[in-house]
């Protein structure tokens, strides 16, 4: 079965240092990777995927995803945190095998970002 | 315009009541969803119609009931709520096919059974 795993549950960062929130995947086949964005109160919002091609994703609101798969890590990255980035962070991994023709996502268990002032 | 609108927002109830969460959506998307989040904000799915037909049905109990009227709605029924199913419940769509991974959230519906 597809999985990701996210270590960690919190991540602090002062603001205008740069961020990594970790997400390692476990699939068969080529994995299919995304990041979610949850603000409070919110539902979650699509930051970026990797389906193929070059190993670092750009995405939403200056961040960033590299693709590693020797590590099959799928780290977000942004070079530079602001306060407004405070929020939980989803990976995901897209199911190897379509049903009826549609595919469904895995969810990790969310990182909280905490961007301090 | 929302995209995707779910109602209510909040939903206060007592054991053993039943309840319904609306959702629906303007994008046009052949499949929804539903998704349960817990307290410890790990998401969870639930429900997922393709041009409303069920095509997943995680382990949930029967006393959930996903309703698809058409393509645009995706309404969730519960009965005879419990404590245990106090959670935020989340609507989502997407276009379906092999490009349908980008999903679109609703805000959410926070449930409270007392």
């Amino acid at each position: 079965a597809q999985s990701v795993a996210q270590p960690e549950d919190q991540v602090n960062v002062a603001e205008g240092n740069p961020l990594t929130v970790k997400c390692t995947y476990s699939v068969s086949g080529n994995p299919y990777l995304f990041w979610y964005v949850q603000y409070p109160n919110r539902g979650l919002q699509f930051l970026l995927k990797y389906i193929t091609g070059d190993n670092l994703v750009k995405g939403s609101y200056g961040f960033e995803a590299e693709f590693n798969k020797s590590q099959t890590s799928f780290h977000l990255k942004k070079p530079s945190a602001l306060v407004s980035d405070s929020a939980l962070y989803f990976c995901a991994v897209r199911d190897h095998q379509a049903r009826a023709g549609s595919y469904q996502l895995t969810f990790g268990k969310g990182t909280k970002l905490s961007v301090i002032p | 315009d929302t995209a995707v609108s779910q109602t209510p927002k909040y939903l206060v109830t007592q054991m053993g009541n039943d309840k319904s969460i609306k959702c629906e959506q303007n994008l046009g998307h052949d499949t929804m969803y539903w998704y349960k989040q817990d307290s410890k904000k790990f998401l969870k799915i639930m429900f997922s119609y393709n041009n409303k037909e069920l095509i997943i049905n995680e382990t949930v109990p029967n006393r959930f009931s996903p309703k698809s009227p058409d393509k645009a709605h995706l309404n969730l029924h519960i009965n005879s709520l419990e404590l245990g199913d106090s959670a935020v419940y989340f609507c989502a769509s997407s276009r379906g096919g092999r490009t349908n991974e980008k999903l679109f959230f609703g805000s959410g519906t926070q449930l409270s059974v007392l």
